[in-house]
């Protein structure tokens, strides 16, 4: 079946420093790709959807500045939190959507820690 | 409002039990659902999708009340490895074509 890879799985940064988050289609062309967030006990929240080729949509409260979304490939999305602090301290999960199938394919998530 | 409500539980059952969820959305135009089960620190997995007739997959069955904007997920004699968080989760479009907006999840634990 479709799947994700999703590095790191997870990371330790200090207050100010950029992470970025890498999602990698395996085996299929991931048009479009989703990013989510979930802080503990809570849903995931969609941050933003991104089309190949095309800037990322952000959705409402979310910093488009502070998360920096790239899709330049149809196998490759990368998301990087940007001067990360204590309270962007998350569990960052992707979604691949698969458009041959119709179905969705998350990658692994990365628990990312600001300390 | 939250656009997608679940009981958070946790729901304890021992073994064999039969458990039922419950979940109410807020946007009438949802035309897809779902259920995902979420392992602890782990991504969510689908489960089963849910339609307007009812469907069932082995002990699992679900429900969807559009009137009432509603779903259910009913498990039957649950096994320790049902033990999870269940997100129910919706989708403004046909075809699962857009993004998905998951419930905060309902915890299970089933124990012997």
């Amino acid at each position: 079946g479709a799947v994700v890879s999703q590095h790191p799985s997870w990371v330790i940064c200090k207050s100010g420093t950029s992470v970025k988050i890498e999602c990698r289609s395996l085996d299929f062309q991931a048009t479009t790709m989703f990013w989510y967030r979930q802080f503990p006990k809570q849903s995931l929240m969609l941050m933003a959807t991104s089309n190949e080729g095309s800037k990322a949509t952000y959705e409402q409260g979310v910093e488009k500045d502070k998360f920096l979304i790239n899709h330049a490939s149809l196998t490759l999305s990368t998301l990087t939190v940007t001067s990360a602090h204590p309270e962007d301290s998350s569990f960052y999960i992707c979604s691949a959507l698969d458009r041959a199938v119709g179905g969705y394919t998350f990658g692994s998530g990365t628990r990312l820690t600001v300390v | 409002r939250k656009e997608v409500e679940q009981d958070p539980g946790p729901f304890n059952v021992p073994e064999g039990a039969t458990v039922a969820f419950n979940c109410t959305y807020s946007n009438s135009a949802s035309q897809s659902f779902f259920w995902y089960r979420q392992d602890c620190r782990k991504e969510p997995k689908l489960l089963m999708s849910v339609y307007s007739s009812g469907n069932e997959d082995g002990r699992f069955t679900a429900q969807l009340n559009r009137a009432s904007q509603y779903i259910s997920l009913l498990i039957r004699d649950s096994k320790l490895s049902d033990s999870a968080t269940y997100l129910c989760v919706v989708s403004p479009f046909d075809g699962g074509y857009n993004k998905l907006i998951f419930g905060a999840g309902t915890r299970l634990a089933v124990h012997p």
